[in-house]
């Protein structure tokens, strides 16, 4: 079975700073696919950044990258120029290639808070 | 147009009733997901219906139902509601089973 795990339950950073929020996944497929989510104050899941496996390439969305890691099977996150609007519970999630029934399996969360 | 929009938006129920949560996906989106996020954790996969028929289910117990309807909005169902089921429940939709999941804001269910 799949599982992913997030280490670190609170993360802070200064406006207009950079963070790094860490994930790390198990499984035993090759192909997959790794979601970041931000879930704000208003609770809905918000989709920040996709990475599919067989890219090497690591995926990027204006201020938001990640730092794929295939064979550590780690995914982490970097957010440059930190905003207060950042500020939010983040879930990194996996989610089989060949999908079978549209599952995320997603971490623990990370709760980012931005010092103005 | 108009996200995924879920009702009630909270609700309170006793141990032992049964709760129906509503959920009407994004027009043309086929299918929906069902997620339950307890306090303090991730969201775990609960269900997934596409064209009214159930592709995936999560380990949870046959309290748990839903369906989906002509129009592709869905119902979940949670029968002899346990203390443990309060929690927020999601509801995702997407254009098939394999496309970008957008998500409500999901359904606070609170169990006393």
């Amino acid at each position: 079975a799949q599982t992913v795990t997030q280490s670190q339950p609170e993360m802070s950073v200064q406006e207009a700073e950079t963070v790094t929020l860490s994930c790390t996944y198990d499984t035993s497929e090759s192909d997959y696919y790794l979601f970041w989510y931000k879930q704000p104050p208003s609770r809905q899941m918000i989709l920040v950044i996709r990475q599919e496996a067989y890219k090497q390439q690591n995926a990027t969305e204006n201020r938001f990258s990640v730092n794929f890691q295939k064979a550590a099977k780690s995914f982490s996150l970097k957010i440059s120029d930190s905003q207060l609007g950042d500020a939010a519970m983040y879930f990194c999630a996996y989610r089989r290639f060949y999908n079978q029934g549209g599952k995320l399996i997603f971490g623990q969360g990370t709760e980012l808070s931005v010092k103005p | 147009d108009a996200g995924v929009t879920q009702s009630p938006t909270h609700l309170i129920k006793t141990r032992g009733q049964q709760v129906t949560l509503r959920c009407s996906p994004i027009s043309g989106h086929k299918s929906v997901s069902w997620y339950q996020q307890v306090l303090g954790q991730g969201p775990q996969f609960i269900f997934q219906y596409y064209e009214k028929e159930e592709r995936g289910r999560g380990n949870f117990p046959d309290r748990f139902s839903a369906r989906q309807f002509p129009n592709y909005s869905s119902e979940l169902n949670v029968n002899a509601l346990l203390l443990g089921d309060s929690a927020l429940y999601l509801c995702a939709s997407s254009l098939a089973t394999n496309e970008k999941l957008f998500f409500g804001s999901g359904t606070q269910l609170s169990v006393l």
